[in-house]
């Protein structure tokens, strides 16, 4: 069972560039979630979903867009890269809220 | 708004010892209380989960917390500590329907 998958999992950029990180789950769940964890810090929501078409902010959104066009897929966008969002990134989904979330690998992104 | 407190940052324990793993919240209400266990480089996986009801829980790899509500506390325990236990713990909460909060994380670690 592949679970929750994020792709790439590793990305170098540099300082105003865009790049999508994409999220993929099998599992059918309605609600799905982009984290950062940063030493020191845990991890902090970004956005959610909890359906299909909808989004919504987190603790942290600045700086990051996304979507959910599709029920099994979240995206997660940098439209202008900064150093500060040098981080690693898990995307979750659960069935239901507040429930169990299961979570990619993460993508490690490196802004220079 | 709902927070996580996982006082300390690091713990280191000797192999076959016990082991307790502290975490407050703060929520107004009773909360949806969780643990996720990180080994590195990978996602979180959840230990166990407290709704209702019992307020000691039992978890998967010989893990348990208990619930305390006077103590806002959920701490993590197990008797007696394996060298494959070493990884970082977090505590969460949920306190709505859609967006859990995690705590800093406690980083143990297992001495031979």
């Amino acid at each position: 069972n592949a679970g929750v998958t994020q792709t790439p999992k590793f990305r170098v950029l540099k300082t105003g560039q865009s790049m999508t990180l994409l999220c993929a789950q099998d599992m059918n769940h309605e609600y799905m979630y982009w984290y950062r964890q940063d030493p020191g810090m845990g991890l902090r929501l970004i956005h959610y979903s909890v359906g299909e078409g909808t989004t919504a902010k987190g603790e942290v959104p600045d700086g990051y867009n996304v979507s959910r066009l599709k029920k099994q897929n979240f995206l997660l966008g940098l439209e202008s890269a900064a150093p500060s969002q040098t981080s690693v990134y898990f995307c979750a989904s659960s069935r239901q809220g507040a429930g169990e979330l299961f979570f990619g690998e993460g993508s490690r992104l490196t802004v220079l | 708004a709902q927070s996580v407190t996982q006082p300390d940052i690091h713990i280191t324990v000797s192999e076959g010892a016990s082991l307790e793993l502290r975490c407050n919240y703060s929520y107004g209400a009773t909360p949806y209380l969780f643990w996720y266990v990180q080994s590195p480089g990978q996602g979180l996986q959840l230990l166990l989960k407290y709704f209702s009801g019992d307020t000691l829980v039992q978890g998967i790899k010989g893990f348990e917390a208990e619930f305390k509500r006077s103590q806002s506390s959920f701490n993590l325990r197990k008797p007696s500590v394996h060298w494959s236990d070493a990884a970082e713990y977090f505590c969460a909460v949920a306190g709505g329907y859609q967006k859990v909060t995690f705590g800093t994380g406690t980083k143990l670690q297992v001495i031979p």
